[in-house]
């Protein structure tokens, strides 16, 4: 089973630059997640996904758009990327938003330069 | 305010000891789940044990069992048997079950199991 699934695993990007983020789930989960993961934090909530056709943010959203494709696929845009965003995001999903386990992707490793 | 603490940067154990990765959470909330992930060095977070704040007895799964003391807010993991595998880093979670955008991690503690 593929799981949670993201694209790119690295990525460099010049200050200013945009690029978006993939990520798809094979078990027809309700729920997804994008989280950025920073060195002490732990891991932080940017945008959600409750179900297909509806976003919300999280704590961090400044700076990020989101779409929910369709129940499979949730990405996340950089529309001009900066240092700070510089981070290791993570895509996950759940069965619904109050499922006990949420399920990640392998992350994505992305500098800002 | 939602926070947790995992209090340990970083532990060694011995191969086959057991070990407590220390979790404590702040709440507001009546009703949440913990949660522990693993993270090895490939970079994927691996869901290990979850604990409803109304479950009466401490969960387990397989090696892992999650030491929970709702009166302390606390929520340490215990690893029996500790495998060279299990050397990774370890993150404490909590959500409010009610208030689902809120899924807080803590900072992380390394483990390295010694053979």
């Amino acid at each position: 089973n593929a799981g949670v699934t993201q694209t790119p695993k690295f990525q460099v990007l010049k200050t200013g630059q945009s690029m978006t983020l993939q990520c798809a789930q094979d078990m027809n989960h309700n729920s997804m997640y994008w989280y950025r993961q920073d060195p002490g934090m732990g891991l932080r909530l940017i945008y959600y996904s409750a179900s297909e056709g509806t976003t919300d943010k999280g704590e961090v959203p400044n700076g990020y758009n989101v779409s929910r494709l369709n129940k499979r696929e949730f990405s996340l845009r950089l529309e001009s990327a900066a240092p700070s965003q510089t981070s290791v995001y993570f895509c996950a999903s759940s069965e619904t938003v109050v499922a006990t386990e949420a399920f990640f992707g392998q992350g994505t490793r992305l500098t800002v330069v | 305010a939602q926070k947790i603490t995992q209090t340990q940067p970083g532990m060694f154990v011995q191969e086959k000891e057991a070990v407590t990765l220390d979790c404590t959470y702040d709440t507001s909330d009546p009703s949440y789940g913990l949660f522990w992930y693993k993270q090895p060095s490939s970079g994927e977070m691996i869901f290990l044990i979850y604990q409803g704040s109304y479950d009466q007895q401490n969960a387990t799964e397989g090696r892992y069992s999650l030491n929970f003391q709702k009166a302390r807010k606390s929520a340490n993991l215990v690893i029996s048997a500790s495998q060279l595998g299990d050397s990774a880093m370890y993150f404490c979670a909590m959500r409010p079950i009610y208030n689902f955008n809120k899924f807080y991690f803590g900072s992380g503690t390394k483990l390295n199991v010694k053979p």
